[in-house]
């Protein structure tokens, strides 16, 4: 079984600083990875996904992510921080062929200090 | 944003009583998907649907039971309501077998079971 490990569930840093947001994933088949963003009392969107095509993703936002097949890695990263950035922020490995189930990591909560 | 109604957004109910949440889709799309959201454990699969009448269990199936007798539709139950199932329950849609595919989230649905 496939699954997601996100290091740190509360992330604080301060506007206009480096935000980095860590995930590991564990697959037994080449993985397809996606970030997903939450906003309070909100659903779930789409910052942005690697499908096997480059290994720097650019997402929305400001956002990318590097894949990294020897680390097992898809770390989340934005070079300047914004207040409207806090929101909580999940990993997603999917699983299998023929559909779009999704593991999630246990989500990262990010503050933005003014 | 995607065609997703989840209805309803709220819904506080009684241990024991039957429940039932309603996820409609105006896309099409070939897949839905039920997860409960709960803190310290991110978002965790309970059904999913693959076709009208093609249902199959996900991680955390126990005490639910889904429908899709339309493609629009797709049916959570809590057969008899316990406590340990007051959650937050997102509806997920996807369009096709492509891993690469994101999948995308209704509003949700907060259920307080008392």
């Amino acid at each position: 079984a496939q699954s997601v490990t996100q290091l740190g569930s509360h992330v604080s840093v301060s506007e206009g600083a480096l935000v980095l947001l860590r995930c590991n994933y564990s697959s037994s088949v080449p993985p397809y990875l996606f970030w997903y963003v939450q906003y309070p009392n909100q659903g779930l969107q789409l910052l942005l996904k690697y499908t096997s095509a480059a290994t720097l993703v650019k997402g929305i936002n400001g956002f990318e992510a590097e894949f990294k097949k020897s680390e097992t890695s898809f770390h989340l990263t934005k070079p300047s921080a914004h207040m409207s950035d806090a929101a909580e922020y999940f990993c997603a490995v999917s699983e299998g062929f023929g559909n779009e189930k999704l593991t999630f990591g246990t989500g990262t909560r990010l503050t933005i200090i003014p | 944003d995607a065609g997703i109604t989840q209805s309803p957004r709220h819904k506080v109910t009684e241990t024991g009583t039957p429940v039932t949440l309603r996820c409609h889709q105006t896309e099409n799309h070939r897949y839905m998907y039920w997860y409960r959201q709960d803190p310290g454990h991110g978002l965790r699969l309970i059904h999913y649907s693959y076709g009208v009448k093609d249902t199959d269990k996900g991680e955390v199936s126990d005490g639910y039971s889904v429908s899709r007798s339309k493609t629009e539709d797709f049916l959570l139950t809590l057969e008899s309501a316990t406590s340990s199932q007051t959650s937050v329950y997102f509806c997920a849609i996807s369009e096709s077998e492509d891993r690469g595919r994101e999948a995308f989230f209704g509003q949700g649905t907060r259920l307080t079971v008392v």
